[in-house]
């Protein structure tokens, strides 16, 4: 079974500019989350999508972070413009349907960005 | 809202020696509590969890952590650590709810020295 795949693995951007990361979860596993990994801290939850409905996005900066989901499978993390204090790893995860608290979330390897 | 302290930042320890990796939280209604592991250029990984009942939780690797509820504690150790151990630990808590987000701790970084 793949597990989550996540793209770019690395992006490296001047600040003003936008940045896409793309996000595919476990087949059959319809909770995405997005998640803001800083170093030297643990993930911090951006969004959670529902199949195709975002359930939680209290913590996502929407001013200029935006996300979809359009199919209920792959998923899309949208920084438009990017700022030097945006560099960090974004993780993607999943997990089976009808979250839980206590649902095992699988994580996909992150994409590292580096904004100059 | 949820909490959680991970005090030691970096853990260097001697192949074969034991290991503990301390873990304390703050909740003021029932948790689950996780312990993930994300070795280097990985995704993290679920290690073990606790939801209910016996509070020692093993993993197929070794682990275990004990959750003690009066000292609001969830610490992971392991006997005998192996160079393979290597790697970031996080410890989660998240409300017993039928959905809360999952809080991470700031991860310890274990190091095994041969």
């Amino acid at each position: 079974e793949a597990g989550v795949v996540q793209s770019p693995r690395y992006k490296i951007i001047e600040k003003k500019q936008p940045v896409a990361f793309w996000c595919n979860p476990i087949s059959g596993h319809n909770t995405l989350y997005w998640y803001l990994q800083n170093l030297g801290q643990g993930p911090e939850l951006l969004i959670r999508y529902e199949n195709e409905e975002a359930v939680d996005d209290s913590q996502l900066p929407k001013d200029r972070f935006s996300a979809e989901r359009l199919k209920g499978v792959d998923s899309t993390l949208k920084i438009q413009p990017a700022e030097l204090g945006d560099s960090a790893v974004y993780l993607c995860a999943s997990s089976r349907t009808g979250a839980s608290s206590y649902n095992e979330q699988f994580f996909g390897p992150g994409t590292r960005l580096t904004v100059l | 809202a949820q909490s959680v302290t991970q005090l030691d930042s970096q853990v260097p320890v001697f192949e074969e020696a034991p290991v503990e990796l301390r873990c304390n939280y703050s909740s003021s209604v029932s948790v689950y509590l996780f312990w993930y592991v994300q070795y280097p250029n990985q995704g993290l990984q679920l290690l073990l969890k606790y939801l209910s009942g016996s509070t020692l939780v093993e993993s197929i690797n070794g682990f275990e952590a004990e959750f003690n509820k009066s000292q609001t504690s969830f610490h992971l150790r392991k006997p005998s650590v192996h160079i393979s151990d290597t790697a970031e630990y996080f410890c989660a808590v998240t409300k017993k709810t039928s959905y809360d987000k999952v809080i991470f701790g700031p991860g310890t970084s274990l190091s095994v020295i041969p």
